[in-house]
């Protein structure tokens, strides 16, 4: 079965600097999609990137990037000039095969002004 | 903007009692799912469907039970609240394959 580890259940960043959160997965499928997900306080989730695991490059959303590694199952969230506004819980999530999305247990990350 | 709507945002309710919790999209997106989110955050399925009349349990064990007689609309009931409800409750929908879901704003349940 597919599994989804964030080993970071709390990280701090300064305000404008750059903080990256990590994310390794554990699946025997080739295929499948990757997403990162922000929760802030008492609001909506949303999606932040999302990743076709058949696609070497690395994708980016503005502040958002990941660095994908898939022999490593690696996924990690870098997110550049960070603003008080992307203080919030990250969440690290896997599409399998079968339609469904699993996730990880969260990071919550604190912006420092 | 939110294309997905749970209500109420928040509910305290007493033991025994039955509730439901709405959620409706006006997406057209035939697939929705209901997560259960505990005080460390981690979200577990509790629920999903495919379309009409589809309904499908998740990972966890819930005594919820959910219905899908529209397209927009997943409601979740739980027929006799009790303490160990007590839980944040997510509600989203997903276009089809591969593109993420959407999600609502949830429902925070007290049971008391």
């Amino acid at each position: 079965a597919q599994t989804v580890t964030q080993s970071q259940p709390e990280m701090s960043v300064q305000e404008a600097e750059t903080v990256t959160l990590s994310c390794t997965y554990d699946t025997s499928e080739s295929d499948y999609y990757l997403f990162w997900y922000k929760q802030p306080p008492s609001r909506q989730m949303i999606l932040v990137i999302r990743q076709e695991a058949y696609k070497q490059q690395n994708a980016t959303e503005n502040r958002f990037s990941v660095n994908f590694q898939k022999a490593a199952k690696s996924f990690s969230l870098k997110i550049s000039d960070s603003q008080l506004g992307d203080a919030a819980m990250y969440f690290c999530a896997y599409l399998t095969s079968y339609d469904k999305v699993i996730f990880g247990p969260g990071t919550s990350l604190s912006v420092i002004p | 903007e939110a294309d997905i709507y749970q209500t109420p945002r928040y509910l305290v309710i007493g033991t025994g009692k039955k509730i439901t919790l709405e959620c409706s999209q006006t997406m057209g997106h035939d697939k929705m799912y209901w997560y259960q989110q505990d005080p460390g955050m981690e979200l577990h399925l509790i629920h999903y469907s495919y379309g009409v009349n589809s309904t499908e349990k998740g990972d966890l064990s819930s005594e919820s039970t959910v219905s899908r007689i529209r397209t927009e609309h997943f409601p979740l009931t739980l027929e006799s609240a009790r303490p160990s409800h007590t839980s944040q409750y997510l509600c989203a929908s997903s276009e089809g394959c591969c593109y993420g879901y959407t999600f609502g704003s949830g429902t925070r349940l007290t049971v008391v």
